[in-house]
């Protein structure tokens, strides 16, 4: 089956840029999306398509993807950002969506 | 507005069975696959499965084949998720998610889920 690889961490401080990676084999012949997920709340999508975001997402937040690494960029990070974010795709068959295994978002 | 309200919170003994629901409103039930994702406290995100309410068509997780069932009323506009034995392992936050028309797509929205806990 199909595995995606997520740090379990990144720090930043305010006002810098945050890059949260996802791995997978020729990941970057999938479609990747993510998810935020603040403490307490459900998951929202950040971002579809690899670097699309759906309305209501700041511009601060892009992707991108190629070769065996997709990348979620938060740039000018503040507070508010702090959550888990997670990848996900679907498998080979397509018949199976894939999670990464969440990535804590900590600002400094 | 597209929104998924879940049933509330549960809290069972192991060996008990639950369903618990979640109702579409806002778009065309129908149209839209909807699928089950468990959270496991200070886990990750686990799909469980997905149900097509059109015509039921529904696929599983591996790891969830045989413990739960996902079913769907067209008539209410409304999933759930099944139990017939609850194990304390069940304890988790669940959530509901509908996925784009685009496939394979995305999930958008989820619901705010609902948290079952099971004791022994």
């Amino acid at each position: 089956s199909y595995v995606l690889t997520q740090p379990p961490s990144v720090s930043v401080a305010p006002g810098k840029t945050a890059n949260i990676t996802c791995g997978g084999n020729n990941i970057g012949s999938k479609s990747v999306h993510w998810y935020q997920q603040k403490p307490g709340q459900a998951p929202i999508l950040v971002i579809y398509y690899d670097s699309d975001r759906p309305s209501g997402i700041p511009e601060r937040f892009s992707g991108s993807n190629s070769g065996n690494t997709a990348t979620l960029t938060i740039s000018r990070v503040d507070a508010g950002d702090e959550a888990d974010y997670c990848c996900q795709v679907w498998d080979n068959n397509g018949d199976h969506p894939v999670f990464g295994g969440g990535t804590k978002l900590t600002v400094l | 507005e597209v929104q998924l309200v879940q049933s509330g919170a549960e809290v069972k003994k192991s060996g008990e069975s639950l369903r618990i629901s979640c109702k579409a409103s806002g778009y065309s039930f129908t149209n839209y696959w909807i699928a089950w994702v468990r959270q496991m406290p200070g886990k990750g995100l686990e799909w469980m499965g997905i149900i097509y309410p059109g015509d039921s068509d529904t696929r599983y997780s591996p790891s969830f084949q045989g413990h739960v069932t996902i079913s769907a009323d067209k008539s209410i506009n409304t999933a759930f998720l099944q139990w017939t034995t609850l194990n304390v392992s069940d304890t988790a936050m669940y959530y509901c998610a509908r996925r784009t028309v685009i496939t394979p797509g995305w999930f958008d929205p989820w619901g705010l889920g609902t948290l079952v806990t099971v004791s022994s």
